[in-house]
């Protein structure tokens, strides 16, 4: 049974570094890509980046000099870091994973983790 | 990148109705287009994928079709259970971005 779960703090500071984590089970990492989706309250879903079974990344190029992830495949974890936090920063955080369809379909999602920024 | 654009950004129907939300991608992704439902409070839920195949479980009244820039996700005989958040997704390249949504709400 596949499943994902972030993990991390509800509140950053501004300016802060966010650091979250997405524990899996049900497959292995270097095996399928898993990709972080934010979502603003009450906005849509955006694409933030991903990282592939080989260990490959690829981030949205809006993020891209404030974002890294990473993974530790023993733990099945992937992690998210974020730099210079905004409120605008403020979302709930997905991990999510593809699957070996056409059109590679998101059909595993976690439940998601509400990181808010203020002080 | 590729950009996804969505329409309307919010619908209202009643229960029985028929609605259909539209796709454009900004080029060809030669059909591959998944379809997203979100209701509040809970993370999406995969319904179409390949702009025409229905995820297992999800129910037939959900149909999606189109090509190349075009796609479409078409709901017949609207349930309670529909009024929700549909989003398209690239589903061709990296990065895979989303559109921007619909909501649809009971009239």
């Amino acid at each position: 049974q596949v499943q994902l779960k972030e993990s991390g703090p509800g509140l950053v500071q501004p300016s802060q570094t966010l650091s979250l984590t997405c524990t899996v089970s049900g497959f292995s990492l270097m095996d399928y890509s898993v990709h972080w989706v934010r979502q603003p309250p009450g906005k849509g879903l955006e694409w933030m980046g991903r990282m592939k079974y080989d260990g490959d990344t690829y981030y949205n190029s809006a993020l891209k000099s404030r974002l890294s992830i990473s993974r530790d495949t023993s733990k099945s974890q992937v992690f998210l870091k974020m730099n210079s936090l905004q409120t605008e920063d403020t979302a709930i955080y997905y991990c999510t994973r593809d699957r070996s369809d056409y059109s590679s379909p998101f059909a595993y999602w976690g439940q998601g983790t509400l990181v808010t920024v203020s002080s | 990148d590729i950009q996804m654009t969505q329409s309307p950004t919010s619908l209202a129907a009643s229960v029985g109705e028929s609605v259909t939300i539209t796709c454009l991608a900004s080029e060809d992704i030669y059909g591959s287009l998944v379809w997203y439902q979100q209701k509040p409070g809970k993370s999406p839920q995969l319904l179409i994928y390949g702009a025409t195949i229905l995820e297992d479980g999800i129910p037939s009244r959900f149909s999606g079709s189109g090509s190349d820039t075009q796609y479409s996700l078409k709901i017949n005989s609207l349930q309670p259970e529909d009024f929700a958040s549909y989003y398209c997704q690239n589903g061709l390249s990296t990065p895979r971005t989303f559109g921007g949504g619909t909501k649809l709400e009971l009239k």
